[in-house]
């Protein structure tokens, strides 16, 4: 199975800061990453899939980066409702994998 | 309009086996590509993929979980079914599940990009 290693597992932020979360594969697999957003209580929301392609109705402050091994979450001028936990997901190959999460706090 | 709503019990014992159904619409299971995966979350935890049928019946499993789960499919009443047998207090979970689209021919696939609102299910005795 691919592993998948988010980092941080946490990070506190101001609103208006830029907030970069990493996320690690064991193996590569090439653009097949997705990120999604959790906010408690709720579903996951798809935000970025393919590595760097936003969903529709996305705002654009949201980007993604990486191919192979690593990709990187990048939230530009962080909004109060982006204060939530962030999960990514390989689906390069079945069985799918998550990485830990990374709960984005308010500082 | 694409949902998705999971049902199920709330309070199942050690050792029982638990049968939860998703049940779909704006979209059908027999259209090639289409997905529908079930996700868990633990209180307090990271989200967990426990298994994926797909347009095919082509069906896939969590390696830790995979000899617990079987996952089907009733597509005249859009409907999957994740049943998971001998359940464990650490089973204990939000279970979620969610549509996905496949690349035919590959292994590749797509974000979940909508789910259901998630069904809680304690095992206790």
């Amino acid at each position: 199975d691919i592993q998948m290693t988010q980092s941080p597992s946490s990070v506190s932020a101001s609103l208006g800061d830029r907030v970069t979360i990493t996320c690690r594969a064991s193996q590569g697999i090439r653009s097949w990453l997705v990120w999604y957003q959790q906010k408690p209580g709720k579903a996951p929301k798809l935000l970025i899939h393919t590595a760097s392609s936003l969903q529709s109705g996305v705002p654009s402050r949201f980007s993604g980066s990486g191919s192979g091994t690593d990709f990187t979450l990048t939230i530009n001028s962080l909004q109060p409702e982006d204060f939530a936990t962030y999960y990514c997901q390989q689906a390069h190959s079945l069985p799918l994998t998550f990485g830990g999460g990374t709960k984005v706090e308010i500082k | 309009q694409v949902t998705l709503r999971e049902s199920g019990p709330a309070l199942v014992k050690p050792t029982q086996t638990l049968t939860l159904t998703c049940t779909f619409s704006g979209f059908s299971l027999t259209t090639s590509g289409m997905c529908v995966s079930w996700v868990r979350q633990p209180p307090g935890k990271a989200l967990e993929w426990l298994a994926l049928i797909d347009w095919d019946d082509d069906k896939y499993y969590n390696t830790s979980l995979k000899t617990r789960l079987a996952i089907s499919k009733d597509t005249s009443k859009r409907q999957v079914v994740l049943t998971m047998t001998n359940v464990d207090p650490v089973d204990t979970a939000t279970y979620f599940c969610a549509r996905q689209k496949a690349v035919a021919g590959t292994s590749y696939i797509y974000g979940m990009d909508v789910w259901g609102q998630g069904t809680t299910v304690t095992v206790s005795s």
